[in-house]
């Protein structure tokens, strides 16, 4: 057990659909990573917050964004969703923004996103 | 054109057998990390390297800065080694992922 939690563990939609992703990151942990991993493009870095703001961005859609709450929790946000959404979600947390050894992390069981 | 790349794409081994898994990226990174990720989906940061060697119990991992390639070993291999072992090269604002290298270790 990592000690990331994400919700739910599986989502069923629709296209065009809207659904929200959630990530509790480790106790102490500030950084949050979000990725997705389909079948055709393997895994892929999406967003980065850092203690609630945005601290890198990689392939992530206009469709889809992100925020970090105060009290460190994670949401991800998919809208419009379609068939190509549909994927594995994961998120990471680590201790620091960058480098050095606090930026190991650390990962969560995914969220199983499938749009029908 | 891919900005890491993972060799090889599939390896089968026997039980107690030395495996190497190739990494070579064309990024400047700030650290190179190695995952591993079970049949069941979870991934798991087994390293995380910015220069030279690490070893953690059977595992090790090695990177040459100048050459841009890290490899991971695993020495004396066990089935429950079987996984798909991923490579990602961090730059500190992006991440860049291989494709994977699925083990089997057969008994």
């Amino acid at each position: 057990d990592s000690g990331v939690t994400q919700t739910p563990k599986h989502l069923i939609t629709a296209t065009g659909q809207r659904v929200t992703l959630r990530c509790s990151p480790r106790s102490g942990d500030l950084s949050v990573y979000w990725y997705q991993q389909s079948l055709d493009q393997g895994l892929q870095f999406l967003i980065q917050y850092y203690n609630g703001e945005e601290r890198a961005k990689g392939n992530i859609l206009e469709r889809f964004s992100a925020q970090q709450f105060p009290d460190l929790h994670s949401e991800l946000n998919l809208s419009s969703l379609e068939l190509g959404d549909s994927a594995l979600y994961f998120c990471a947390s680590s201790l620091s923004r960058q480098g050095g050894r606090g930026n190991e992390q650390f990962f969560g069981p995914g969220t199983r996103l499938t749009v029908l | 054109k891919n900005e890491v790349e993972q060799s090889p794409q599939n390896l089968t081994a026997q039980e107690g057998e030395f495996i190497t898994i190739n990494c070579s990226y064309s990024v400047g990174i700030s650290a190179l990390h190695w995952l591993q990720q079970h049949p069941g989906g979870g991934i798991v940061s087994l390293f995380m390297l910015s220069s030279g060697k690490k070893k953690h119990g059977r595992l090790i991992a090695t990177i040459n800065i100048q050459e841009k390639h890290s490899s991971l070993h695993i020495t004396a291999s066990h089935p429950r080694d079987s996984a798909v072992y991923i490579c990602a090269a961090g730059t500190g604002n992006q991440f860049y992922f291989g494709t994977g290298t699925s083990l089997t270790v057969i008994p």
